[in-house]
């Protein structure tokens, strides 16, 4: 069964970065199947994918576009698990974080207990 | 305001049927038959319980289908159950540029 973990802190001051870690077991981040996403959810934007890395005999990163210019999403093949971070947050960014795994067309099939991440200072 | 449309909310007793419709654009629904549906229960993360268009994962009742038509998707939950209350959430891929959308959800009452 595959189990995705998340860590990361939930208070982060605006104009830093947001920094949270997914790790997996049951699975393995460099599967050729699937694909490793963060998705947020707030009451304003409701449900946003952030974007996604995974691995087809070399590594691969897509991130929307509406954070482009600001994300980074790494896999980690020593600890298997994904990271996202997140730089120059705003008050905007407070929302709940989860990491996903999805397989065939942006199926999300498996979901991290979520964090919720608020930006203030 | 999220890409696709839902209904905020729909209601059903025990027993009947609900159909929670989401409407899109030839770029995301009616362009690819890559919808899927999520259940959300209050502080928990979303499920996926159908994917392209009309799929049920593995344990999830077959009181639960999909279909499609055009630029609009449904998910029609027949034999309501109480545990059915919760949110509902539609998504769609959008192609290569956008990637996926999703819905603003649907809150389902059961009555």
């Amino acid at each position: 069964q595959v189990q995705l973990q998340q860590s990361g802190p939930g208070l982060v001051k605006p104009s830093q970065t947001l920094s949270l870690t997914c790790a997996i077991s049951g699975d393995s981040v460099s599967s050729n199947s699937v694909a490793w996403s963060w998705i947020r959810q707030s009451p304003s934007r409701g449900l946003e994918w952030l974007g996604r890395t995974y691995y087809r005999s070399k590594w691969y990163n897509d991130y929307a576009i509406s954070v482009k210019s600001r994300i980074t999403i790494n896999p980690d093949t020593s600890k298997n698990q994904f990271s996202l971070q997140l730089n120059s947050v705003t008050p905007e960014d407070t929302a709940v974080y989860y990491c996903v795994r999805y397989s065939g067309w942006f199926n999300f099939d498996y979901w991290g207990q979520g964090t919720l991440v608020t930006v203030s200072s | 305001q999220s890409a696709l449309t839902q209904p905020r909310s729909v209601s059903g007793s025990p027993g009947q049927s609900v159909t929670i419709s989401c409407t899109g654009t030839s770029s995301d629904v009616g362009g690819h038959n890559y919808v899927s549906w999520y259940q959300q229960h209050p502080g928990k993360a979303p499920k996926l319980m159908i994917y392209d268009v009309t799929k049920r994962p593995s344990g999830v009742p077959d009181r639960f289908s999909g279909s499609k038509s055009g630029n609009t998707a449904s998910l029609t939950i027949s034999g309501l159950q109480a545990e059915d209350e919760a949110d509902y959430y539609c998504c769609s891929y959008a192609g290569t540029y956008t990637y996926v959308v999703f819905g603003g959800g649907t809150k389902l009452t059961v009555l």
